[in-house]
């Protein structure tokens, strides 16, 4: 089945230490997305890549960071600069103007 | 500016009665709109879509929507909800020359039994 898998679906960190989330999706698509998730705030934009090799901040990009070496793969690094990193993690990945969603990952804090 | 606004953050329906989301949109370009349904802990699930053509798009579980132009309005309806549609909704605009989507703050769907 095609789709897009989040790993793991929970992490927990110490503060100061750097994250690595994992994005992959097998439907072939070009653009690639990653959303922040806090209670009653919605979904809030971090990165976002059109094509490989290529990426650009979305509105909360600060204390985070992006690659794009693959089609299939987007992974996001949530650096100790992030101030206040628990929080719900959404992938994305789109065609036509239509996202399709992982299943998220939530990081917490310790 | 471009947004989305979905008025209500907390909607409460009795089991088997009807159900409105709002949704009002500011967009430059002519939109595509998105109605999305999260689960606790899930991803986000596309129930329906309209980029153009018929006005009243149907979705799966039984959802509807129908974009008003004048209105700059794209409201969800159903019927009758079941316990089961509880779970937050949310409301995106975008366009085919735009690879971002603008996102509603989302309504959070309460049911009654």
């Amino acid at each position: 089945d095609g789709g897009i898998t989040q790993s793991p679906k929970y992490l927990f960190r110490k503060e100061g230490q750097n994250v690595t989330l994992s994005c992959e999706q097998n439907l072939n698509h070009d653009a690639m997305y990653w959303y922040r998730q806090d209670p009653g705030q919605g979904l809030r934009l971090i990165y976002y890549s059109q094509i490989v090799n290529d990426f650009q901040k979305g509105d909360i990009a600060e204390g985070y960071s992006v690659s794009r070496e693959k089609k299939e793969s987007f992974p996001l690094t949530v650096t100790s600069a992030q101030k206040n990193p628990t929080a719900f993690y959404l992938c994305a990945s789109s065609i036509g103007g239509e996202q399709f969603f992982g299943p998220g990952t939530r990081l917490t804090v310790l | 500016a471009q947004s989305v606004t979905q008025p209500d953050i907390h909607i409460t329906v009795s089991e088997g009665a009807s159900l409105e989301l709002r949704c009002n949109y500011s967009y430059g370009a002519t939109p595509y709109l998105f109605w999305y349904v999260q689960s606790p802990g899930q991803g986000l699930q596309l129930l329906l879509k309209y980029f153009s053509g018929d006005t009243l798009v149907q979705g799966i579980k039984g959802f509807e929507a129908e974009f008003k132009r004048s209105q700059s309005a794209f409201n969800l309806r159903k019927p009758s909800v079941h316990w089961s549609d509880a779970a937050e909704y949310f409301c995106a605009v975008g366009s085919d020359s735009n690879y971002q989507l603008i996102w509603g703050a989302g309504t959070k769907l309460i049911i009654k039994p």
